[in-house]
């Protein structure tokens, strides 16, 4: 079993649609999470940082269950901006190391 | 504040040249890394470093070689090229874990795509 595995993708919704992707991983020692995003051949840049069972930021709500070792992002009324590859990041007991998903792609069509 | 900085953007080898990747950040982070990602496999942990003298290996070390003489700069030394090398490759940094101080993500380099011929 891979240490995180995301859905693969990719997701094509219409704009104002609501979409959630999963993510789960391995080590049960993990404490915090993070969701980057990465538009295509550009650098992943930090969408959102989860440390508890949950974090909201406008449009974006993660959420963390580690009971069951799982993290989702939903995304609320998709905009065509939010096209992109969504990496799902664990720390596997330390932050000096990220292990990241193979990442999921979304479209947002008009 | 530049940030992450790497260069070059874009290089061609051909198989058994060796080069540096540069990798330079302004902004005093402890932690800095070299992820190397290819098509479906995501990112892949090549080195890290918890600050400047100290490095260690990640997933996938073979083939690269690095050093961190001060806090800004962590180049990735690649020995021998091989085709398969070819990929991209992204620098990342970040604060380090001392204190009470929170453990944001890593702030990654606009990367350095490589093709190993």
């Amino acid at each position: 079993r891979k240490e995180v595995e995301q859905d693969p993708g990719p997701f094509n919704v219409p704009e104002g649609a609501t979409v959630a992707f999963n993510c789960t991983y391995s080590n049960s020692a993990s404490q915090s999470f993070f969701w980057y995003r990465q538009d295509c051949r550009k650098e992943p840049k930090l969408l959102m940082s989860v440390y508890s069972s949950g974090n909201e930021d406008g449009r974006f709500t993660a959420q963390l269950n580690r009971a069951s070792q799982y993290i989702s992002l939903l995304i609320r009324d998709s905009k065509l901006s939010d096209s992109a590859t969504y990496l799902c990041v664990v720390p596997p007991g330390g932050y000096n190391k990220l292990i990241f998903g193979a990442g999921t792609r979304l479209a947002v069509h008009p | 504040n530049a940030g992450v900085t790497q260069t070059p953007k874009f290089q061609v080898l051909k198989t058994g040249q060796s080069m540096t990747l540069q990798c330079a950040q302004d902004m005093n982070h402890e932690y800095m890394s070299w992820y190397r990602q290819d098509p479906g496999m995501g990112l892949r942990l090549i080195h890290y470093s918890v600050g400047a003298g100290i490095t260690d290996q990640g997933e996938v070390p073979n083939g690269y070689n690095v050093s961190r003489s001060t806090t800004e700069d962590f180049p990735l030394r690649l020995l021998s090229a091989a085709p398969s090398q070819t990929s991209v490759y992204f620098c990342a940094s970040k604060l380090g874990e001392s204190g009470r101080r929170r453990s944001y993500g890593y702030t990654f380099g606009s990367g350095t795509r490589l093709t190993v011929v």
